[in-house]
Order: C-alpha cells, then sequence, then structure tokens
C-alpha cells in the first residue's frame, strides 16, 4: 500500500459545482496536511493547511482532515475555470527523520464553462 | 516578501555532463526539499536539509546529492545526467518548528539531450 493514494482523475465539472477532491494515507504519524494547486508547467502553490483533524475554511475552498480514517478532503465551492488545474495531496509528520512532505500523484480538474 | 527562488529556470546538458540546481528558501525557513517531478508522475521526494544537515533521502542513485549551506540556500547536483533525469526539479522550504507549511519554488526544468 502506497502511503498516499489520489485519485488522479481527470475530474470534470461544470462551472458552478461544488467538488470535491480526496486523498487517503497509511502512516498514522502525519500530523500536517497540505493541498497544492498546480498549474501546467508551473511549481505548485499552496492553496489549505491544516495541523492535526478538523476543518479548516477559506474563502470557497474547505479542508477536512479525518485521521481516525486516514481521510483528507478539499472541497470547492462555487467553481471556476480558473480552478482548472492539478490538485495535490501532501503530509508529513511533526519531525524527525520522516519530515520530508510525501505527495498524492495529483487529481486533475477541469472546469468548464 | 520574497518566495522561494530557483537559478536557472531552464537547463540543457548532454548525457554525462553534470547539473548543478540552486534554491534559496524564504528567509527564516531552515529546512529545503527536493522534488523531482518527471513528465505525467507525481513528485518524487529526492532530499531534505535541515539546519545544515541531510535529513533524509528519497529512493534515488547517489549521483542525486546537495548540500545546504550556511544561509540555508542549497544546491542540487546530478552526475552523470542520464536522459531520464529529464525532469522539472521542485526546492521547497519550510520552517521545522511550529507552523509547517513548505512552500515551493517555480522549478528549474531540467533536459537532458
Amino acid at each position: 500500500q502506497k502511503e498516499v493514494e489520489q485519485d488522479p482523475g481527470p475530474l470534470s465539472v461544470p462551472e458552478g459545482a461544488i467538488v470535491s477532491l480526496n486523498c487517503t494515507y497509511s502512516n498514522s504519524a502525519f500530523q500536517y496536511f497540505m493541498w497544492y494547486r498546480q498549474y501546467s508547467r508551473k511549481g505548485p502553490e499552496l492553496l489549505m493547511y491544516t495541523y492535526s483533524s478538523g476543518n479548516k475554511e477559506d474563502g470557497r475552498f474547505t479542508a477536512q482532515v479525518d485521521k481516525s480514517s486516514k481521510y483528507i478532503s478539499l472541497f470547492i465551492r462555487d467553481s471556476q475555470p480558473s480552478d482548472s488545474a492539478t490538485y495535490l495531496c501532501a503530509m508529513r509528520s511533526r519531525g524527525g527523520s520522516q519530515g520530508n512532505l510525501i505527495f498524492g500523484k495529483g487529481t486533475k480538474l477541469s472546469v468548464k464553462p | 516578501e520574497a518566495g522561494v527562488t530557483q537559478s536557472p529556470t531552464h537547463l540543457i546538458k548532454t548525457r554525462g555532463q553534470q547539473a548543478t540546481l540552486r534554491c534559496s528558501p524564504i528567509s527564516g525557513h531552515t529546512s529545503v526539499y527536493w522534488y523531482q517531478q518527471a513528465l505525467g508522475l507525481g513528485l518524487q521526494f529526492l532530499l531534505w536539509y535541515d539546519e545544515g544537515e541531510e535529513r533524509n533521502r528519497g529512493n534515488f542513485p547517489p549521483r542525486f546529492s546537495g548540500r545546504q549551506f550556511p544561509n540555508y540556500s542549497s544546491e542540487l547536483n546530478v552526475n552523470a545526467l542520464e536522459l531520464e533525469d529529464s525532469a522539472l526539479y521542485l526546492c521547497a522550504s519550510s520552517l521545522v518548528q511550529g507552523a509547517a507549511e513548505a512552500f515551493f519554488g517555480q522549478g528549474t526544468r531540467l533536459t537532458v539531450v
């Protein structure tokens, strides 16, 4: 089992739809959870960051972490064509030798006008 | 505040040559991560440096090496370049203690011909 699993998509939705993106993980030591957006040929851009469990909201974006299920989600409300990108989940433990970020493979999202 | 900066933006090398990629982290960040993103693949963890020390290494051959300088900037060296080393090389930085978001630079696109 890979440490982080993410459905690669592609996912195509109409403008205005609610988008749900998900990752599962196997390492219970993960404490920090991040979502990145990556446009083609660009570096990943940090969207949301959550420590441990719970929800976090920022504008149209909501990140959820369920540590008991080892499952994280990113919701995008009122999706826009400009949201079309690849979304990467990333996570890591608190420190020590395992403190590097582990990424999912990314979900490619296309929002159609 | 300046973000993570990487240089050069593009690099073309011949098979067998050496490549040197550079990264300047966000001011105050002590951790630097290097990732390889080959076409169609996810981000593969290469190296993690913190406070000048190599903390962890991904599943890459020894010809991938690097270092972190006293000012926390970092260098990635790839020796004996192979065609399959062609990829986008991404650097990210973070604070290890406290807030743990990691921020990426725009990457160096290495092409081996």
